[in-house]
């Protein structure tokens, strides 16, 4: 199998506070890993490719310098979202590739800023 | 710009009635996923299609995948209320590439 634990499950934060998720392969390398962001009943919007030793890929409209993706080995990839802001309340969600496998997916992040 | 539409976007049946969950694509992909994703969850993997015109059955659930890569269906035959959630296709145009999501069909299984 294809195994990709994430954590925390939820958390809740103060606005201008950062916050860190991390997602990790368990039982397989990733060099690529993905993060997204969902909103309640809509699908997962792509919002960075986390690359194993460098910088990440963002999507258009997501800013680098607030959601800073670290991807420092080959089973752990993170995500900050920094000086967190009401609207940055969201699930997030990671996902890495096993070759021959298919994507998986975390277990998702519930973000709360207040 | 969604490079698959999923349709319908919100689907409420009876328990035991018969479900058909489309999507398309003007893009061609090299392999497509179905997902299930229940609310606070992440998404599981139900299906990978790889070959034009393959058909895969999980259960109730038989997915089909167009002759040209295009466009898939999932049909789920006798819906169960467990059967409730958010499906979601995701396809990638190369084996390295980054999936797409469709939009999703959120499904309401009534009993």
């Amino acid at each position: 199998g294809a195994v990709v634990s994430q954590h925390p499950s939820w958390v809740i934060c103060k606005s201008g506070t950062s916050v860190k998720i991390e997602c990790r392969s368990l039982d397989f390398q990733a060099t690529t890993m993905f993060w997204y962001r969902q909103f309640p009943k809509q699908s997962l919007m792509l919002m960075a490719t986390s690359n194993e030793g460098s910088k990440a890929t963002y999507e258009q409209g997501v800013e680098k310098d607030k959601f800073l993706i670290n991807h420092a080995s080959l089973t752990l990839s993170t995500l900050t979202v920094t000086s967190a802001h009401p609207e940055d309340s969201s699930f997030y969600i990671c996902s890495a590739r096993k070759p021959s496998y298919g994507y998986t997916f975390g277990s998702g992040t519930r973000l709360t800023v207040v | 710009t969604q490079l698959l539409e999923q349709s319908p976007q919100f689907l409420s049946i009876q328990e035991g009635e018969n479900l058909t969950v489309y999507c398309n694509s003007s893009s061609v992909f090299s392999s497509l996923q179905w997902y299930r994703q229940e609310p606070g969850e992440g998404p599981v993997l139900l299906v990978t299609v790889v070959t034009g015109g393959e058909v895969k059955k999980l259960k109730r659930l038989t997915f089909q995948f167009g002759d040209a890569r295009k466009d898939s269906s999932l049909h789920i035959t006798a819906a169960q209320p467990g059967d409730t959630g958010l499906y979601l296709c995701a396809g990638a145009p190369t084996n390295a590439g980054k999936s797409t999501f469709g939009d999703g069909t959120t499904l309401t299984v009534k009993p």
